[in-house]
Formats: C-alpha cells, sequence, structure tokens
C-alpha cells in the first residue's frame, strides 16, 4: 500500500463550482498536511499546510484533515479557470521531516 | 527575485554519457532536495542536502549522485544514464526540511535514448 494515495482525475468542473481533492495516508504519525499546486510546465507551489486535525481556509481555499479516517481534503470555491492545474497532496514524515512524500496528483479542468 | 534555478530545462542524452544537471538558489536556503515527476508515479525523492556535505538518500537514488559543497548549489549526477532515467526532474529548496514547505525549481525534462 502506498504511503499517500491520491485519485489521479483528471477532474474538469464548470467555472463557479464547488471542487473536492481528496488523499488518504496510511501512516497515523503523520502529523503536517500540505498542498502544492503545479501549473502545466511548471514547478509545483505551496499552497496550504495544515497541521494534525480540522479546517484551515486561505481565500477560497480551505484544507481539512481527518486525522481519524486518514483523510485530507483540498476544498476551492468559486472556481475559477484559472485553478486549472495539477494539485499534489504532500506529508513530511514524522521523523526529522526531512523526506516529503507527494501524492500522484489530480489534475483539475475549470471550464469558462 | 527568490528562486530556484535549474539548466538545462530540457536535455536529450546517449546511454552512458555522463551527464550532470545543475541547481541553485538564491535564498540561503539550508535544505535541497532532487524529485523525479513521472506519470502515474508522482514525485519520488531521488537525494536530499540537510546542508553542505551533508546529503542522504531519498526513495529512488539508485543511478543518481549528488554533492554538495557549497550552500547555494546542489547538481545532480548521472554517470551513466538509462533509458528509464527519462523523466521530469525538479531541483527544491527549504529554510530547513519539508516541513516549511518547497520552493520548486521549474524543471529539467530529461530524454535518454
Amino acid at each position: 500500500q502506498k504511503e499517500v494515495e491520491q485519485d489521479p482525475g483528471p477532474l474538469s468542473v464548470p467555472e463557479g463550482a464547488i471542487v473536492s481533492l481528496n488523499c488518504t495516508y496510511s501512516n497515523s504519525a503523520f502529523q503536517y498536511f500540505m498542498w502544492y499546486r503545479q501549473y502545466s510546465r511548471k514547478g509545483p507551489e505551496l499552497l496550504m499546510y495544515t497541521y494534525s486535525s480540522g479546517n484551515k481556509e486561505d481565500g477560497r481555499f480551505t484544507a481539512q484533515v481527518d486525522k481519524s479516517s486518514k483523510y485530507i481534503s483540498l476544498f476551492i470555491r468559486d472556481s475559477q479557470p484559472s485553478d486549472s492545474a495539477t494539485y499534489l497532496c504532500a506529508i513530511p514524515d514524522s521523523g526529522g521531516y526531512q523526506k516529503v512524500t507527494f501524492g500522484t496528483g489530480t489534475k483539475l479542468q475549470v471550464i469558462p | 527575485e527568490a528562486q530556484v534555478t535549474q539548466n538545462p530545462r530540457y536535455l536529450i542524452t546517449v546511454t552512458g554519457k555522463k551527464l550532470t544537471v545543475t541547481c541553485s538558489q538564491n535564498m540561503n536556503h539550508e535544505y535541497m532536495s532532487w524529485y523525479r515527476q513521472d506519470p502515474g508515479l508522482g514525485l519520488r525523492q531521488i537525494y536530499y542536502s540537510m546542508n553542505v556535505e551533508v546529503t542522504d538518500k531519498g526513495d529512488v537514488p539508485e543511478g543518481y549522485k549528488v554533492s554538495r559543497k557549497e550552500k547555494r548549489n546542489f547538481p545532480l549526477i548521472l554517470e551513466s544514464p538509462s533509458p528509464n532515467q527519462t523523466s521530469l526532474y525538479f531541483c527544491a529548496s527549504s529554510i530547513t526540511g519539508g516541513l516549511w514547505g518547497y520552493t520548486f525549481g521549474s524543471g529539467t525534462r530529461l530524454t535518454v535514448v
């Protein structure tokens, strides 16, 4: 079983829709959870990160962690064409946080 | 501008011909790392470095070498490239470790024929 699993999509939604992107993980010791966004032909960029369980909001983006289910989510409200990208969840290991395991990424297309 | 610079952006080479992909960051970050990105497999860590002269293996280190002689530079060396090393490579840096989030370079697309 992979440490981090992510539905690859692609996911296609109309502009203005609410988007839900999800990852599951296997190691209950993980405590920090991150989301990166990667535009075509670019390197990933850090979008949000959360610690332990709960929600964190940043503008139209909300990151949610459910440690009991080992499930993390990224919600995008009022999605825009500029949100079209691949979204990757990322989890630093629970030791020295030197290693980060990435999900395979979900490709999102927001149609105007 | 704070950035991670990789060169070259695109490279086609032949099996067995040694090559180096350079990576430089201007943010005085202690931590640097190399990843490869393949369809269906996502980003996999090759090597990382916590500071000058301190490096360690990631998940897929076979066939690669790195060195960290200066804080800003972290080159990736393929001494004898093979076709299964055809991939998109990213260098990343961080203040310290993955916890603070990485700044990624723009990537190097390598094709080994």
